[in-house]
């Protein structure tokens, strides 16, 4: 089956860094890739999506200029949260269109910021 | 703009019992309904998919169910044991990304 990676699997950081966190699908093309947000005891909310070699389209509510979306390439997708905040501690979760149909999710990223 | 709902949002079972989740969703419009299943700090692993077409999806212990005129999904679950303690997602798709549910909260108790 299709697989989906992430990087890092969790992540400490201090308050007004930036962190990136990278999601590749491994043994197939992703033309669309999809980033989602999960507080505790929340469900994932979809937060934007990313199109290869274009633009990403935001929720929303999600500020584009604090959640930076990088679609470089079809196996490649990267989320950098600029000055994090402590309120930006959450699971965040990629996935990767393998079709129409179907999404193939990475393991997640935890993010914490102190 | 669809909305998921999942009921109950936690259960607490007995090991061997046989047990349903309930799924709603608001667009009957959808392309098909997926149910997840989440371990405490964990990514998602994919259960059952049925495509809009389909009433059901079995596997193994699991048997999903779909009414997509009522907007409504049910997961059985067989003979419940320890291991199927985690959060169930349900996820619908139409012509946006996955939309899910909250989830149910699941322990199954030995």
């Amino acid at each position: 089956g299709a697989v989906v990676s992430q990087h890092p699997s969790w992540v400490i950081c201090k308050s007004g860094t930036s962190v990136k966190i990278e999601c590749r699908s491994l043994d197939f093309q992703a033309t669309t890739m999809f980033w989602y947000r999960q507080f505790p005891k929340q469900s994932l909310m979809l937060m934007a999506t990313s199109n290869e070699g274009s633009k990403a389209t935001y929720e929303q509510g999600v500020e584009k200029d604090k959640f930076l979306i990088n679609h470089a390439s079809l196996t490649l997708s990267t989320l950098t949260v600029t000055s994090a905040h402590p309120e930006d501690s959450s699971f965040y979760i990629c996935s990767a269109a393998g079709g129409k149909d179907t999404q193939y999710f990475g393991p997640g990223t935890r993010l914490t910021v102190l | 703009k669809q909305e998921v709902t999942q009921i109950p949002a936690a259960l607490s079972v007995p090991e061997g019992e046989n047990l349903v989740l309930n799924c709603s969703f608001t667009d009957s419009a959808i392309y098909n309904l997926q149910w997840f299943r989440q371990d405490p700090g964990k990514g998602l692993t994919s259960l059952l998919l049925i495509q809009s077409s389909q009433r059901e999806q079995t596997s193994g212990r699991l048997n999903a169910s779909l009414d997509k005129s009522s907007g409504r999904s049910t997961l059985y679950i067989a003979a419940s044991q320890p291991g199927d303690s985690a959060t169930y997602l349900c996820a619908v798709r139409g012509n946006t990304p996955l939309v899910f549910g909250k989830g149910t909260r699941l322990s199954v108790i030995a």
